[in-house]
């Protein structure tokens, strides 16, 4: 059974730093991997797709990371800003049309 | 230049009522699809059209039940509501059925059963 797990449920950071949210998937054979940022009461905004073949993906402040072997995926913040606060959720596609996704992590930028 | 819309953003009813949600995307996709979101904040797979034709049914209920008049439209009916219906449901769309493509959420509808 394909699963995606995402710990911790929630962190707070102050801001300014650099940040890591973590996620991994038990299913190695994973065709790609999307970062998204959900915040209170809206829809998903994506932020970054990975691909198999890739190993990482950059926008901005953004970089995710993508290890098949390990099951692990990272998203990494950069210098954070309280606009940054939002619940951040990964999905993985795992070749049967459809993605599936982690529990999310709340992300809270401290001022 | 919305590109996944979705009507109503809130709809609020009455257990056994019948309602429908409506989807569109103007981004030319192949490929749409409906999720579910729980109060637990878990996202699920509900159903996937690719070109009209139905690809998933994730064991939903028969109570739901999608439709396809476009590519560019996807609606959700459920019949006989129930209280575990409350939810906030997600369409979203791709290019096509090929994993590589990258899903666009809709920004969901709100929905409450009484």
């Amino acid at each position: 059974k394909q699963e995606v797990t995402q710990i911790p449920a929630a962190l707070s950071v102050p801001e300014g730093e650099n940040l890591v949210l973590n996620c991994s998937f038990t299913d190695s054979a994973i065709y790609n991997l999307q970062w998204f940022r959900q915040d209170p009461g809206k829809g998903l905004t994506s932020l970054l797709l990975i691909q198999s073949s890739q190993r990482e993906q950059t926008s901005g402040r953004l970089n995710a990371s993508l290890d098949k072997s390990s099951g692990r995926s990272t998203l990494y913040i950069a210098a954070s800003q309280p606009g940054d606060s939002a619940t951040y959720l990964c999905a993985g596609n795992f070749g049967n049309e459809k993605l599936t996704f982690g529990t999310g992590t709340r992300l809270t930028i401290i001022p | 230049d919305t590109a996944v819309s979705q009507t109503p953003k809130y709809l609020v009813t009455q257990m056994g009522n019948d309602k429908s949600i409506k989807c569109e995307q103007n981004l030319g996709h192949d490929t749409m699809y409906w999720y579910k979101q729980d109060s637990k904040k878990f996202l699920k797979i509900m159903f996937s059209y690719n070109n009209k034709e139905l690809i998933i049914n994730e064991t939903v209920p028969n109570r739901f039940s999608p439709k396809s008049p476009d590519k560019a439209h996807l609606n959700l009916h459920i019949n006989s509501l129930e209280l575990g219906d409350s939810a906030v449901y997600f369409c979203a769309s791709s290019q096509g059925l090929a994993v590589s493509y990258e899903q666009y959420f809709g920004p969901g509808t709100r929905l409450t059963v009484t």
